[in-house]
C-alpha cells in the first residue's frame, strides 16, 4: 500500500525557515517523480515544486523560486522541501504527492502538514 | 502560465442527480488533464487522468470528457459519498496548474 507521510510543519515567523519531510513507502520511490502541492486556507490547490526520480531535474512555481528548495534522498525514501524567507502567503497545508509514472499528475497524496507563517 | 477556470464554483444537488462540472484552459492542453476529489481532512483522490481515463478503483459513475480547452467531469448519479470539492489540473506544461475547485453540496 502506498503511503506518504508529511512532517515538519508548524508556526514560523515571517522571514523564517522550515524544512518539510515526506516519508514514502509501498512503491519503488527512486523510480518516480515527486511533488509538493499546497492549499492555503480557503483557497484551492497550488502546485509548488517537483523533482525527477534521480534528482536531476526540478521545477517550481515562480512565487517560491529562490526561497524554496526541493530535494530527495532515495536511500531513505524521503522527499524534502526547504522553505526559507517565509511569507504570510506561504501559510498553507503542504501535501507530498507521487507522480503517476511518465506524466505529471498525482495518483497518491499524503495527508498534509500545516505551515503557518505569522508573527 | 495556463489558467484553469472551473464552473460552477458551488453546485447544489440531490442524491441521484446527474452532475456536470466544467473546466476551461486558457490555451490548448490537448488531453493532459486530471480530475481530483477532495474531502475535508482527507488527501485529494485522483479520479480521472488524460481527460477521460478512469483511475483504477474509481466508480464508473464518474466520467471525463473533452480536449483542447474545454473539459467536463460528470457524475451520472450522485451518491452520498460524492459530496466533496472537485479540482481539475493541467499537466501540459509548467507551471502545473489547478482549477479553483467546484464544491458539490447537498441540496
Amino acid at each position: 500500500e502506498v503511503q506518504l507521510v508529511e512532517s515538519g510543519g508548524g508556526l514560523v515567523q515571517p522571514g523564517g525557515s522550515l524544512r518539510l519531510s515526506c516519508a514514502a513507502s509501498g512503491f519503488t520511490f527512486n523510480t518516480y517523480w515527486m511533488t509538493w502541492v499546497r492549499q492555503a486556507p480557503g483557497k484551492g490547490l497550488e502546485w509548488v515544486a517537483n523533482m525527477k526520480h534521480d534528482g536531476s531535474e526540478t521545477h517550481c512555481v515562480d512565487s517560491v523560486k529562490g526561497r524554496f528548495t526541493i530535494s530527495r534522498d532515495n536511500a531513505k525514501n524521503s522527499l524534502y522541501l526547504q522553505m526559507n524567507s517565509l511569507r504570510a502567503e506561504d501559510t498553507a497545508v503542504y501535501y507530498c504527492a507521487k507522480d503517476a509514472g511518465n506524466y505529471r499528475y498525482f495518483d497518491y497524496w499524503g495527508q498534509g502538514t500545516l505551515v503557518t507563517v505569522s508573527s | 502560465d495556463i489558467q484553469m477556470t472551473q464552473s460552477p464554483s458551488t453546485l447544489s444537488a440531490s442524491v441521484g442527480d446527474r452532475v456536470t462540472i466544467t473546466c476551461r484552459a486558457s490555451q490548448s492542453i490537448s488531453s493532459w488533464l486530471a480530475w481530483y476529489q477532495r474531502k475535508p481532512g482527507k488527501a485529494p483522490k485522483l479520479l480521472i487522468y488524460k481527460a477521460s481515463s478512469l483511475e483504477s478503483g474509481v466508480p464508473s459513475r464518474f466520467s471525463g470528457s473533452g480536449s483542447g480547452t474545454e473539459f467536463t467531469l460528470t457524475i451520472s448519479s450522485l451518491q452520498p459519498d460524492d459530496f466533496a470539492t472537485y479540482y481539475c489540473q493541467q499537466y501540459h506544461s509548467y507551471p502545473l496548474t489547478f482549477g479553483g475547485g467546484t464544491k458539490v453540496e447537498i441540496k
